[in-house]
């Protein structure tokens, strides 16, 4: 059983660039979520869905684009990467939204 | 909003020792609340739960109990191991479709 599984875990960008982050789970979980973290900040919420066909913004949306085409993948895209987007990013998912999430192993990012 | 603040870490302990981890919340409503540990290198594992007033959650001889009238959640265990060095997570939930965390706290166990 893989979990949530997210590629690449590790990328460098320059500005300007684009790129998507994939994050996919085999557990059949409605609820998935992208979390970016930075030092002294814990983790805040850029995008999440509730399931296929329905996304909403979190915490932190500015820059992000999401799609949740089927239960299992939430790729989160980066449209036009700028050096306030260097950060680790970690996309998770649950049943519910309520329930203890799911975490994939995260995906280091670093734009210069 | 609803918000979690944790102790600022890093927490330096040596083998054996008694771990306290503090976390208070503000919420409107009634979370439930949640510890995560982010081990090197990964993404975050459930560390334990609970869901009302007075629950307590437990596993690997970590414990943390849902108290209400004061808004806490605090992380404790009785003889912290060099394993257990990490980053906790406190984090509440309501029915908002969001998971808020607090910033992290580090843990540091030395032999």
């Amino acid at each position: 059983n893989a979990g949530v599984t997210q590629t690449p875990k590790f990328q460098v960008l320059k500005t300007g660039q684009s790129m998507t982050l994939q994050c996919a789970q085999d557990m059949n979980h409605e609820y998935m979520s992208w979390y970016r973290q930075d030092p002294g900040m814990g983790l805040r919420l850029i995008h999440y869905s509730v399931g296929a066909g329905i996304t909403d913004q979190g915490e932190v949306p500015n820059g992000y684009n999401v799609s949740r085409s089927t239960t299992e993948d939430f790729p989160l895209r980066l449209l036009s990467a700028a050096p306030s987007q260097t950060s680790v990013y970690f996309c998770a998912s649950s049943y519910f939204s309520n329930q203890p999430q799911h975490f994939g192993d995260g995906t280091r990012l670093s734009i210069l | 909003g609803d918000s979690v603040t944790q102790m600022e870490g890093p927490v330096t302990l040596s083998e054996e020792a008694f771990l306290t981890i503090n976390c208070t919340y503000t919420a409107t409503g009634y979370p439930s609340l949640f510890w995560y540990v982010q081990y090197p290198g990964e993404g975050l594992q459930l560390l334990l739960k609970a869901t009302k007033a007075d629950d307590k959650g437990s596993n690997k001889g970590f414990e943390a109990t849902y108290r209400k009238e004061t808004t806490s959640f605090h992380l404790e265990k009785g003889s912290v191991q060099v394993s257990d060095s990490a980053v906790y997570f406190c984090a509440l939930s309501q029915n908002t479709d969001k998971l808020i965390f607090g910033t992290g706290t580090r843990l540091q166990v030395f032999p």
